[in-house]
């Protein structure tokens, strides 16, 4: 059936760094759009970046750019998210989400993995 | 950035009531706009689609309606399973904007 699954939370100090995946399985994974939502604890929903099918064309929110990369290997049906520079505001769980361009939106989600930044 | 206010924030109600929710955004979004819902604990699920499209699989009970900048999603009759965490989300334009969450809570 159609999955994702996300992998590499955990917890990391401020300033430090984490490399999240995100294994997808079931469908054509090179034929869709991917995006990262964060949510904080007892907070709503964050968007915080998208990647094209290619891989070529990447958007991100403001509070994130210049210390997170998203990036894909359709080869091995992987979306990743690479943070740096962490702050204690980047704790939340993380989603990744499969993009229907056609519905413009996301239409399936993974079970989500938890980031905590503390010392 | 488009503003997405969801309003109530919070709704106590009953098996079988009907219930309805309303997301503004600070600009026309068209109907570029999502309903999703999320349990404790849980992902979120896609609902509704551009506006008012029932994704398949979704009980009909849920509608979506609205263009421009207002929108609304109305549960016809309030089941047990419904009560949950709903959340409109704009995909007019980056970064895809979520509204604060409304809770659907059980009277």
């Amino acid at each position: 059936q159609v999955q994702l699954v996300e992998s590499g939370g955990g917890l990391v100090k401020p300033g430090g760094s984490l490399r999240l995946s995100c294994a997808a399985s079931g469908f054509t994974f090179n034929d869709y759009y991917m995006s990262w939502i964060r949510q904080a604890p007892g907070k709503g929903l964050d968007w915080i970046s998208d990647i094209s099918s290619g891989g070529t064309t990447k958007n991100y929110i403001d509070s994130v750019k210049g210390r997170f990369t998203i990036s894909r290997d359709n080869a091995k049906k992987s979306l990743y998210l690479q943070m740096n520079s962490l702050r204690a505001e980047d704790t939340a769980v993380y989603y990744c989400a499969r993009d229907r361009r056609d519905w413009n939106s996301m239409d399936v989600w993974g079970q989500g993995t938890t980031v905590t930044v503390s010392s | 950035d488009i503003q997405m206010t969801q309003s109530p924030s919070s709704l106590s109600a009953s098996v079988g009531d009907r219930v309805t929710i309303t997301c503004r955004a600070s600009q026309s979004i068209s109907r570029s706009l999502n309903w999703y819902q999320q349990k404790p604990g849980k992902a979120p699920i896609l609902l509704i689609y551009a506006a008012s499209s029932l994704r398949s699989g979704v009980p009909s009970r849920f509608s979506g309606s609205g263009s421009g900048t207002d929108f609304t999603l109305t549960i016809s009759s309030l089941q047990p399973e419904d009560f949950a965490t709903y959340y409109c989300q704009q995909s007019y334009s980056t970064p895809r904007t979520f509204g604060q969450g409304t809770k659907l809570e059980i009277k």
